[in-house]
C-alpha cells in the first residue's frame, strides 16, 4: 500500500483558498486518490477522490500532476466550519482497506 | 449522516469486562471495515468483510478481538478481557460492490476502559 505524506498542520483565515499537498511517491497504477475530513468525535468524511489530472465538486478540487506522485486537496474561501483534520488516502478503489496517516489539521481563523 | 449507523456512540466498561459494538452500513453496500482510533491518530484498519466473509485481518486485531458479519448485512465487534490500551474510537465504514466506490464511515464507538 503507497504511503502517503503530508504537512501535520497548517493554518488559514477566513475567505481563504486552502491547498493542502500529499506525496505519495510509490503509487501505484491502479490506485487512486481519496480525500477525506474528519471533525472531533466523529468519523472521517469523503471528500473528493480522483485518478488523474483535475477533479472538480460542489466541496473542492483535487489536483493530480501526470506523474501522480502528489496531489493537492484544494478548498476554495475556507470557513470557520472547515476547521478538521484532513486525510490524503492512496489505494485501489476495488480493494481492501486504506491506510490513514495522521493527516493535516487545518485550523481556520476569523 | 453517511447511512452507516454504529451502536452505541459511548461505552464505559472495566477492565476484564467483553464489549460488543454493532455496525449498521448503507443497505446496498457488500463491503464493511473496522477501524480503530486512537486520539491525536488516524484511523487504523482492523479488518474487512466482503458480504458475510471475513477476508482480511490486521496484525492489530489481537486474539480478544473478534468480528462477525452474518449474513452479510450489520456487523458486531467484540472485545473480550478489555485492557486499558483498548480505549479508543471504532470506526466502522461500509462501500458498496463498483469498482470506483469510496468508503463511508459511521460515527464511531467511543470505548474508554478504566
Amino acid at each position: 500500500l503507497a504511503k502517503t505524506t503530508q504537512p501535520i498542520s497548517m493554518d488559514s483565515y477566513e475567505g481563504q483558498e486552502v491547498n493542502i499537498t500529499c506525496s505519495h511517491n510509490n503509487i501505484a497504477t491502479n490506485d487512486y486518490i481519496t480525500w477525506y475530513q474528519q471533525f472531533p468525535s466523529q468519523g472521517p468524511r469523503f471528500i473528493i477522490q480522483g485518478y488523474k489530472t483535475k477533479v472538480t465538486n460542489e466541496v473542492a478540487s483535487l489536483f493530480i500532476p501526470a506523474d501522480r506522485k502528489s496531489s493537492t486537496l484544494s478548498l476554495p474561501r475556507v470557513s470557520l466550519s472547515d476547521t478538521a483534520v484532513y486525510y490524503c488516502l492512496v489505494g485501489r478503489s476495488y480493494g481492501q482497506n486504506f491506510v490513514f496517516g495522521p493527516g493535516t489539521r487545518l485550523s481556520v481563523l476569523p | 449522516d453517511t447511512g452507516v449507523s454504529q451502536d452505541p456512540r459511548h461505552k464505559i466498561t472495566k477492565r476484564g469486562q467483553n464489549v460488543t459494538f454493532r455496525c449498521d452500513p448503507i443497505s446496498e453496500h457488500n463491503r464493511l471495515y473496522w477501524y480503530r482510533q486512537t486520539l491525536g491518530q488516524g484511523p487504523e484498519f482492523l479488518t474487512y468483510f466482503q458480504n458475510e466473509a471475513q477476508l482480511e485481518k490486521s496484525r492489530l486485531l489481537s486474539d480478544r478481538f473478534s468480528a462477525e458479519r452474518p449474513k452479510g448485512s450489520f456487523s458486531t465487534l467484540e472485545i473480550q478481557r478489555t485492557e486499558q490500551g483498548d480505549s479508543a474510537m471504532y470506526l466502522c465504514a461500509s462501500r458498496g460492490p463498483g469498482f470506483q466506490e469510496t468508503q463511508y464511515f459511521g460515527p464511531g464507538t467511543r470505548l474508554l476502559v478504566l
